[in-house]
């Protein structure tokens, strides 16, 4: 069955630096999240993507993240100046078709870590 | 944000019997919704969804009811397997675009 792969599973970066998570959506998938855990808490809508544009973002999604597709498969989000609130899992899903009313597929995670 | 809440953290199943994990919202606007199983390391997997135009939706040992006057749904599975033991999380959107996800609900089943 097609998955969603993300890479690393883990990233530990200091407070400050700049992060890339990287995600591999499925490959006939059109639409692309993020979302995020932090430990404890609920899994929270960061932002969606559709042809190479941001189609709806959250308010956590603020000017120190942005999203890309730099090439046909690959999907990422960057943290441009990480605080150490941004320590959470960090999940990647796509949808295939419409995009809108269809279930998303998520990646196992990458975990962030700031120090 | 508060819109979407799983009031039972964790639930206990016999093996054989029926699991109900429930799920209350607070936004009438929400009109699709989805619930999702994990596992300890994984991602979310998609389980099953409704359209707020169906009360029901049932896919093999799964079902989910919805009662939009009551502003709840759940899941039912039947009959509950230990492999079922995992969190289960509901989430709502009101574009089919943005989800809000609960704070999830751990089910273990006891074979």
């Amino acid at each position: 069955e097609p998955e969603v792969t993300q890479t690393p599973s883990h990233q530990v970066t200091q407070m400050g630096q700049e992060v890339i998570l990287r995600c591999v959506p499925i490959s006939n998938h059109l639409y692309f999240y993020w979302y995020r855990q932090i430990l404890g808490q609920k899994v929270e809508f960061l932002v969606s993507f559709y042809n190479n544009e941001i189609s709806e973002k959250s308010e956590i999604f603020d000017d120190q993240f942005s999203v890309e597709r730099p090439d046909g498969s690959n999907f990422t989000l960057k943290i441009r100046s990480t605080k150490l609130e941004d320590s959470a899992m960090y999940f990647c899903a796509s949808s295939d078709r419409d995009g809108y009313y269809q279930p998303q597929h998520f990646g196992d995670g990458t975990r962030l870590s700031i120090l | 944000d508060q819109q979407v809440k799983q009031n039972s953290p964790s639930l206990s199943v016999q093996e054989g019997r029926i699991s109900i994990l429930n799920c209350d919202y607070t936004n009438s606007m929400f009109d699709y919704f989805l619930w999702y199983k994990k596992y300890p390391a994984e991602g979310p997997t998609f389980l099953i969804s409704i359209s707020s135009i169906k009360d029901k939706n049932e896919d093999g040992r799964f079902t989910v009811f919805l009662n939009k006057s009551a502003k709840h749904l759940s899941l039912h599975i039947v009959p509950s397997q230990p492999g079922d033991s995992a969190v289960y999380f509901c989430a709502a959107s009101i574009t089919g675009n943005q989800f809000y996800f609960g704070t999830g609900t751990s089910l273990t089943v006891i074979p």
